[in-house]
């Protein structure tokens, strides 16, 4: 099992390019999440997907947009990057489960010059 | 609105010694549930507990246990005998109930724990 997997690892973009950040789980979980992680700060939720078919806001929502592709993807888009917008991004997967816990992928590091 | 709060940016503590982990919440929801993750400098986000706000007993695991006081609105996550490999980031995290916000969880800000050998 691969988990959470995230690409790209690494991404440099300038102002106002637009770009798609991928994320796959291989573990039948329903519920999957994208966050940012600012350096020295806490994960931001921007969006999430209780299920299948279905997208939410978090947090942080403005800027980004979400697709759920099929139960293992889940993908967030920037269309107009901005520099307020560098930072480490989180994909989280998570099965139905009250109590059941997230498990993360490696992350993906953007830089917006 | 749910709401996260750790109010300790950074803490220092000697190995061996027992630590706390301060995590504030505020929700509306009548039953919900509180997380503790590990980032150590690496990167990778560790599940450390899970508390649930109808459970009976306070949530253990092993070096880890969860100090829930519901009516303060506290889950505070203690360390028995700190390790070096304790050194990290520690987050707390809440998510609510209902079918979509049983599935939203936020984060707080994490505290920044540094053991001192």
């Amino acid at each position: 099992n691969a988990g959470v997997t995230q690409t790209p690892k690494f991404q440099v973009l300038k102002t106002g390019q637009s770009m798609t950040l991928q994320c796959a789980q291989d573990m039948n979980h329903n519920s999957m999440y994208w966050y940012r992680q600012d350096p020295g700060m806490g994960l931001r939720l921007i969006y999430y997907s209780a299920s299948e078919g279905t997208t939410d806001k978090g947090e942080v929502p403005n800027g980004y947009n979400v697709s759920r592709l099929n139960k293992r993807e889940f993908s967030l888009r920037l269309e107009s990057a901005a520099p307020s917008q560098t930072s480490v991004y989180f994909c989280a997967s998570r099965d139905r489960a009250i109590y059941n816990e997230q498990f993360f992928g490696p992350g993906t590091r953007l830089t917006v010059l | 609105a749910q709401k996260i709060t750790q109010t300790q940016p950074g803490m220092f503590v000697q190995e061996k010694e027992a630590v706390t982990l301060d995590c504030t919440y505020d929700t509306s929801d009548p039953s919900y549930g509180l997380f503790w993750y590990k980032q150590p400098s690496s990167g990778e986000m560790i599940f450390l507990i899970y508390q649930g706000s109808y459970d009976q007993q306070n949530a253990t695991e092993g070096r880890y246990s969860l100090n829930f006081q519901k009516a303060r609105k506290s889950a505070n996550l203690v360390i028995s005998a700190s390790q070096l490999g304790d050194s990290a980031m520690y987050f707390c995290a809440m998510r609510g109930s209902g079918y979509s916000s049983a599935s939203k969880i936020i984060f707080g800000s994490g505290t920044r724990l540094s053991i001192r050998p």
